[in-house]
């Protein structure tokens, strides 16, 4: 089945520091890619996302570029603040699953200042 | 970006009663709405496909007694948990949009906190 895979938290940083989070996917029916955030206590909000090979998303300073060849969809961001603290997903969407989105499991990130 | 907008955040309830969730889409019509489940620090579980003017569709081992849903209108889902227990306990969550494709984003209400005392 679909699926989409991503590396487990918490991931701790410091202020200021680069921020890479690992996503791959199954790649069957050419799925669109999300990254979504979730603040502590609050739903989820789209970060951005990718609906086709070699596209990249970005907002706020993060960037994911849909990678066919190695099925990945990774988050990074060069300079992190506390505000970013947050749990963040990644998710697909193919064709084949009408709009049903699959979601990876979520990795914490918790900035120190 | 479209708003989902939920109703209550939380709600606490003795075992036995239901509770009865709003998810409302404010600034766009949604065919389409769904219900997620989130246990504490895991990833959403979607529970059913909420069709306007239909039946939901569920996913396994949802039980439809149980997750009452009903989409009367283009802009109102309610998802209603019957004879709630403590084991009932947990986040949900409604998302709408999308409805033009898998490329099309989803928007996320923000969450129903329920408590089953």
């Amino acid at each position: 089945g679909n699926s989409v895979t991503q590396m487990e938290g918490p991931v701790t940083l410091s202020e200021e520091a680069f921020l890479t989070i690992n996503c791959t996917y199954t790649a069957t029916g050419y799925p669109s890619l999300f990254w979504y955030v979730q603040y502590p206590g609050e739903g989820l909000q789209l970060l951005l996302k990718a609906t086709k090979a070699d596209d990249k998303g970005s907002n706020k300073g993060f960037e994911a570029t849909y990678r066919k060849e190695t099925t990945s969809f990774h988050l990074e961001k060069g300079s992190v603040q506390v505000s970013d603290s947050a749990v963040y997903f990644c998710a697909r969407r193919g064709k084949a699953a009408g709009n049903k989105l699959t979601f990876g499991g979520g990795t914490r990130v918790l900035v120190k200042p | 970006g479209a708003v989902v907008s939920q109703h209550p955040s939380w709600v606490i309830c003795k075992s036995g009663t239901s509770v009865k969730i709003e998810c409302r889409s404010l600034d766009f019509q949604a065919t389409t709405m769904f219900w997620y489940r989130q246990f504490p620090k895991q990833s959403l579980m979607l529970m059913a496909t909420s069709n306007e003017g239909s039946k939901a569709t569920y996913e396994q081992g949802v039980e439809k007694d149980k997750f009452l849903i009903n989409h009367a209108s283009l802009t109102l889902s309610t998802l209603t948990v019957t004879s709630a227990h403590p084991e009932d306990s947990s986040f949900y969550i409604c998302s709408a949009g999308g409805n033009r494709g898998p490329t099309d984003t989803q928007y996320f209400g923000p969450g129903t906190r329920l408590t089953v005392l």
